[in-house]
């Protein structure tokens, strides 16, 4: 079994539509969580922390279920550079910033 | 702005060739890793280091080594190259009091023949 385990898609979306993906790992004992956008033939960059207590950042919203080990992300109001791969990212215990990547879901917004 | 900087985004080599793949970051960050993607299995970690000298393996060290010798610089040597290193390689680094907050290269894209 993975220990990120993710839904490829791709999700395909009009503009202006939300969308969710979720993400589940398997170690319970994993400190942190994080997205990461992957853009096309380009390298991952944060896109942000997943905290228990859930967070927003403009149009994305990220929450973590530590009980039932999945984090999710949501993208309200799509819009055409919203397309990319996003990656669910866990950190497990241990120290050293160690990640653990999951092969990510595609996203295609379309007008 | 962290910048790390690969030395080539495209390398094609022999099978059995030594390859080396070399990573540099000028943000005095203590971590740097080595993964490869590859479609439908993501990133996977080769090996890691979190200070000079210092390395541990990843979840897939095996036909890989790597050496850092200064903080800045970390490298990825393919002792013995085969077709199945045929990837994507990039390389990260972070701070160790940024956790989750990765800086990464933009990536070689190795082809073994």
């Amino acid at each position: 079994r993975k220990e990120v385990e993710q839904d490829p898609g791709p999700f395909n979306v009009p503009e202006g539509a939300t969308v969710a993906f979720n993400c589940t790992y398997s170690n319970s004992a994993s400190q942190s969580f994080f997205w990461y956008r992957q853009d096309c033939r380009k390298e991952p960059k944060l896109l942000m922390s997943v905290y228990s207590s859930g967070n927003e950042d403009g149009r994305f919203t990220a929450q973590l279920n530590r009980a039932s080990q999945y984090i999710s992300l949501l993208i309200r109001d799509s819009k055409l550079s919203d397309s990319a791969t996003y990656l669910c990212v866990v950190s497990p215990s241990g120290g050293y910033n160690k990640l653990i990547f999951g092969a990510g879901t595609r996203l295609a917004v379309h007008p | 702005d962290v910048k790390v900087t690969q030395s080539s985004r495209y390398l094609v080599k022999r099978t059995g060739e030594k390859v080396f793949l070399e990573c540099v970051q000028d943000m005095d960050h203590e971590n740097m890793f080595w993964y490869r993607q590859d479609p439908g299995l993501g990133l996977r970690l080769i090996y890691f280091s979190y200070d000079v000298k210092m390395k541990e393996k990843g979840d897939i060290p095996e036909g890989y080594s790597v050496s850092r010798e200064k903080k800045e610089r970390f490298s990825l040597i393919l002792e013995s190259a085969s077709t199945n290193q045929t990837s994507m390689y990039l390389c990260a680094s972070s701070l160790t009091s940024f956790q989750g907050g990765y800086t990464f290269g933009s990536g070689t894209r190795l082809t073994v023949v």
